[in-house]
């Protein structure tokens, strides 16, 4: 049973617009949440977080949205540059309940030209 | 470069075999975690280690088991290895024992069993 959905395997985006990648959670226990981006040959690297009392959170050219109610997390990059190509994870845990954070089966974003 | 060390990078094997993957946390993390990303799967999380104790275990299969020495690196061995076994196999570290501190992985050890 999957707790964390990424439903798109891959997403294009041009160059220059804006990125989103959503992401479903199941367990409404889950009160943190995290995307970590992956290129090829290398392991995951933490991108950004939210903790459930907060419905957005900023880095830059990335902002997590979280909407609690609808289990729904989202990763929006603005705008989207050509290092942005890669693979994203979306990931989220109990942190009442233990360390394990459960990953989804990640998003293949394609920053085109 | 996140810190973390990963040996061998490429491990090719057979049916039946056992073999031990090494990680070494980075300097002053506490906790090691372990990871298996298949072809369609994202990242399982197999089990935890803090200070040299198990924390958390994940889908972990009784054919597996790992350890964190007193120097904090940790070895994970597979044993009567499968075919569905190749995987990236990732370990993580970091410095406290609660998620919410960020996980650095090392590059993954790539298991091919033939």
């Amino acid at each position: 049973d999957q707790q964390v959905k990424q439903n798109s395997p891959s997403l294009s985006v041009q160059e220059g617009r804006i990125s989103i990648l959503n992401c479903d959670y199941t367990n409404s226990m889950f009160d943190y949440f995290l995307w970590y981006k992956k290129y090829p040959a290398e392991g995951p690297t933490f991108l950004i977080s939210i903790s459930s009392i907060k419905d957005k959170n900023e880095d830059g050219r990335f902002t997590v949205f979280l909407n609690k109610s609808a289990k729904h997390l989202s990763l929006h990059i603005v705008p989207s540059q050509p290092g942005d190509s890669a693979v994203y994870f979306c990931a989220a845990s109990d942190m009442n309940r233990d360390d394990k954070i459960i990953f989804g089966k990640g998003t293949r974003l394609h920053i085109l030209p | 470069d996140s810190g973390v060390t990963q040996t061998p990078k490429h491990l090719i094997t057979a049916t039946g075999q056992r073999v031990t993957l090494r990680c070494s946390p980075r300097s002053g993390d506490l906790s090691v975690y372990w990871y298996q990303q298949s072809l369609d799967q994202g990242l399982q999380f197999l089990i935890q280690y803090y200070n040299g104790e198990e924390r958390a275990k994940g889908n972990i299969l009784e054919r597996f088991s790992a350890q964190q020495f007193p120097d904090l690196h940790s070895e994970l061995n597979l044993s009567s290895l499968e075919l569905g076994d190749s995987a990236l196999y990732f370990c993580a570290s970091n410095s406290l024992a609660g998620s919410s501190d960020t996980q650095y992985f090392g590059p993954g050890t790539r298991l091919t069993v033939l």
